[in-house]
């Protein structure tokens, strides 16, 4: 089967840098991704790492280790609006199907 | 259309009547996922359809739960004697073809069973 764990909550100031970590078992590996998610709406895709390193996307970077089975989404100048809950989800030997975490949910303070 | 849709956005029915989902993809997504989603938890995989291979059933959690597409169009879920346990929202994605990992959500449809 598949796992992912990644923490459940992380709160930080407007400006500040979040990390949210996130580990995976799995069987067979084909890549990660990270969703956003905002109390109420759809979760939205964010980014995706297939191979070792970062990935970067404006404000947010993703970065991935296959050797240690883990990842990170990094949240750069926080604003307000980043709040919200935040997926890794892995996709693996069940080839087309994705494997959701928990979810972190990111609380921005002013 | 722009994006994926779902009716209804909101459904209350009461335990032991049977409900459907609609879900409307993307134009040309060939992939479509349905997932729930209990408060303040992960997204849950329930069953994908890719064009007019057979589906891919594997996340249903009970021989109540059953899901239809035709084609690459409109899917529905349907959830039998429905049960307090599966109140939650039912969230339904699309994708291009190998594009698994880049997943369009639609807005979900809230059920609660009463």
């Amino acid at each position: 089967g598949q796992s992912l764990e990644q923490p459940s909550e992380v709160t930080a100031v407007e400006g500040a840098i979040v990390q949210i970590n996130c580990t995976y078992q799995t069987s067979g590996f084909y890549g990660l991704s990270w969703y956003q998610q905002h109390d109420g709406g759809a979760p939205t895709f964010l980014s995706y790492n297939a191979l070792d390193g970062l990935e970067e996307t404006g404000r947010f970077s993703s970065f991935l280790s296959r050797s240690d089975s883990y990842g990170y989404l990094l949240l750069q100048e926080l604003q307000m609006k980043d709040s919200a809950s935040y997926f890794c989800a892995v996709r693996g030997a069940a080839g087309n199907k994705l494997t959701f975490g928990g979810g972190t949910r990111v609380l921005v303070k002013p | 259309g722009a994006g994926v849709s779902q009716s209804p956005s909101n459904k209350v029915t009461e335990k032991g009547k049977d409900v459907e989902l609609r879900c409307d993809p993307i134009s040309g997504h060939t992939a479509l996922y349905w997932y729930r989603q209990r408060l303040g938890q992960g997204l849950e995989f329930l069953i994908y359809f890719q064009g007019n291979s057979a589906p891919d059933k594997s996340g249903l959690p009970s021989d109540r739960f059953s899901a239809e597409r035709t084609g690459e169009s409109v899917s529905t879920l349907t959830i039998q004697r429905t049960q307090q346990e599966d109140s939650a929202v039912y969230l339904c994605a699309s994708t291009l073809p190998q594009s698994a990992d880049t997943q369009y959500f639609g807005p979900g449809t809230r059920l609660t069973v009463l």
